[in-house]
């Protein structure tokens, strides 16, 4: 069965400190893989995805991603965490022809700034 | 429009009565996808079509849930009878008819049975 875990319900980091939120997926197939943001009062916006090729993808707000296969991690990172990244982040794994073109997410990672 | 809609963004109801949820997907999005989104949980997935079709409607909690899509455009969600357990976030997304595309989510319509 297709899962999304990410271990952390709530991190607390100091401004400028770097950051990494943990992820990890079980999935039967090639894994296309999301890490999306939610601010208060928002929608979900995507940081960032992998399909295939260079398993560190860049994405928005200087957010970068790893995918480790032999994991089965796609762990987020930035080096130095500004107060505004304080928001509810969720990893989401999608779409293959067996499981049609659902997203499964995980239950999400709330990270608080402190100055 | 450029995002995808949902409407109303606000929706308090009694129990016992029916509601519809509207989303309007980004322009040229085949694929439109329900999630609903319990305080504290990540989305879990209700149902997702393919223009008009439903293609999958395996995570729709139970028969007092229905999801349409008449013109392949604008799609409504309706909860008959509604029960205080339905009270959540409900998100919309729209794609491209492609697989592993991403999916653009709406603001949600959050939805509270009293």
């Amino acid at each position: 069965a297709q899962s999304v875990t990410q271990p952390d319900i709530h991190i607390t980091v100091s401004e400028g400190a770097s950051l990494e939120l943990r992820c990890n997926y079980s999935y039967g197939a090639t894994p296309y893989l999301f890490w999306y943001v939610q601010s208060p009062g928002q929608g979900l916006q995507l940081l960032l995805k992998y399909f295939s090729g260079d398993t560190l993808v860049q994405g928005i707000k200087g957010f970068e991603a790893e995918f480790k296969r032999s994991q089965s991690s796609f762990n987020l990172r930035k080096p130095s965490v500004h107060w505004s990244d304080a928001a509810e982040y969720f990893c989401a794994v999608g779409a293959s022809v067996t499981t049609g073109n659902q997203f499964y997410f995980g239950t999400g990672t709330s990270l608080t700034v402190i100055p | 429009g450029a995002g995808v809609s949902q409407s109303p963004r606000y929706k308090v109801t009694k129990r016992g009565q029916d509601v519809a949820l509207r989303c309007d997907p980004i322009s040229g999005h085949v694929s439109l996808y329900w999630y609903r989104q319990a305080l504290g949980q990540g989305p879990e997935f209700l149902t997702y079509f393919n223009y008009e079709a439903q293609q999958d409607k395996s995570g729709l909690p139970n028969d007092r849930f229905s999801a349409e899509r008449p013109e392949g455009s604008i799609s409504t969600l309706t909860i008959q009878r509604t029960e205080q357990r339905d009270s959540a976030m409900y998100r919309c997304a729209s794609t491209l008819l492609n697989r592993g595309a991403e999916a653009f989510f709406g603001q949600g319509t959050r939805l509270t049975v009293v």
